[in-house]
């Protein structure tokens, strides 16, 4: 089956422009999480969703990040005015069953490819 | 605080040898734990999972990671490498802190002809 695809897969923009980044989860995974890789660093968790509960937004390195999901669908990553230091790979993983309040057996992440954004 | 170690940044095995990566976690209570593997400009791949049960976990491409209690450890080991492992291997555990994994830094793996 289909995994966990995103776009744009390269996404080159100016310092203080805006971008959005998608996400779309394997069909049927109820979570979606979002995380950061900078270069030769592990990956940072940034924003998880469940279902119809509020989202966490405990990794969220800035106000200027934002992320959006439409029920157990599609996500969108969103930078607002952005700076070279937010040059990464932002990588989506989506999950069968939910992560809190109880870790489960469904809760392995799978990942996108990512998207990997060089803010010049 | 709660976190996640791979004490080896790079590490270069001959091909045919055996491997050993590293992976220890700093948590009051046995995590759920998890080895990834990243190829160069692709996304992560789950390799194996332990959540409880038999602590020797059996994953994919050949890959066995066993859990040990007493030394924090979920150690990742494959008894003889293939050029094609050539990647960088990411130990992370759930339940550490809320709803997302922790990662530990990666090892870069590199294989000798």
């Amino acid at each position: 089956g289909a995994g966990v695809s995103q776009s744009p897969s390269n996404k080159v923009t100016e310092k203080g422009k805006d971008v959005e980044l998608r996400c779309d989860p394997i069909s049927g995974h109820t979570a979606l999480y979002w995380y950061r890789q900078r270069l030769g660093q592990g990956l940072e968790f940034l924003i998880y969703f469940q279902g119809n509960s509020a989202p966490d937004k405990s990794g969220l390195p800035s106000d200027r990040f934002s992320a959006e999901r439409t029920g157990e669908s599609v996500s969108t990553l969103t930078i607002q005015r952005t700076q070279q230091e937010d040059s990464a790979v932002y990588l989506c993983a989506s999950s069968q069953g939910q992560a809190k309040p109880l870790f489960s057996p469904h809760s392995a992440q799978y990942f996108g490819p990512g998207t990997r954004l060089l803010v010049l | 605080a709660q976190s996640v170690t791979q004490p080896d940044i790079h590490i270069t095995v001959s091909e045919g040898a055996s491997l050993e990566l590293r992976c220890n976690y700093s948590y009051g209570a046995t995590p759920y734990l998890f080895w990834y593997v990243q190829s160069p400009g692709q996304g992560l791949q789950l390799l194996l999972k332990y959540f409880s049960g038999d602590t020797l976990v059996q994953g994919i491409k050949g890959f066995e990671a066993e859990f040990k209690r007493s030394q924090s450890s979920f150690n990742l080991r494959k008894p003889s490498v293939h050029w094609s492992d050539a990647a960088e291997y990411f130990c992370a555990a759930g339940g550490l802190a809320g709803n997302m994994l922790t990662f530990g830094g990666g090892t870069r793996l590199m294989v000798k002809p």
